[in-house]
């Protein structure tokens, strides 16, 4: 079993729609989550950590779920500018190793 | 902002050559990272350090050395390039928590 596992997808919604993602990871001792937004052919940018508590940004919300190990992030009124991969991320023990899933695909559409 | 600049972008070298591949971040972060990203198998750690003259491997280092003579810089080695090393290299550096990422460098051996 991966240690973070994410649906790779694509994800093809349309314009304006509601789209979530769940990352999920085995190691019960994970510290710290974040989720990082990948467009083709350039480096991964950190989009919003994840916090117990669940936090939100603008149309960006993302969740932790520590008795399930998983998180998740969800877009409102997707935009065609969202349209990238996005990698969760978990890092154990906060040493600042970061374990990444495969990424998921999202194809926002007119 | 942190800023993690990989010097080069694109390169082309022969099966055998040995290849350098730098890094260098400006925020005096302790952690620094090697990843090597290749399509359907996602990023996948090749070495970190966690101080200058420190380093230990990640999941896939053979074939590949590091050095860290400087705080602020991270080199990847590739002993004796070969052609299953065709990826993409990205460098990253953290503190404790979300790494940053470089521009990453675009390897073909041939």
């Amino acid at each position: 079993r991966k240690e973070v596992e994410q649906d790779p997808g694509p994800f093809n919604v349309p314009e304006g729609a509601t789209v979530a993602f769940n990352c999920t990871y085995s190691n019960s001792a994970s510290q710290s989550f974040f989720w990082y937004r990948q467009d083709c052919r350039k480096e991964p940018k950190l989009l919003m950590s994840v916090y117990s508590s669940g936090n939100e940004d603008g149309r960006f919300t993302a969740q932790l779920n520590r008795a399930s190990q998983y998180i998740s992030l969800l877009i409102r009124d997707s935009k065609l500018s969202d349209s990238a991969t996005y990698l969760c991320a978990v890092n154990l023990h906060n040493t600042g190793k970061l374990i990444f899933g495969q990424g998921t695909t999202l194809q926002v559409k007119p | 902002d942190v800023k993690v600049t990989q010097s080069s972008r694109y390169l082309v070298k022969r099966t055998g050559e040995k290849v350098f591949l730098e890094c260098v971040q400006d925020m005096d972060h302790e952690n620094m990272f090697w990843y090597r990203q290749d399509p359907g198998l996602g990023l996948r750690l090749i070495y970190f350090s966690y101080d200058v003259k420190m380093k230990e491997k990640g999941d896939i280092p053979e074939g590949y050395s590091v050095s860290r003579e400087k705080k602020e810089r991270f080199s990847l080695i590739l002993e004796s390039a070969s052609t299953n090393q065709t990826s993409m290299y990205l460098c990253a550096s953290s503190l404790s928590g979300a790494s940053t990422f470089g521009s990453g460098t675009r390897l073909t051996v041939v």
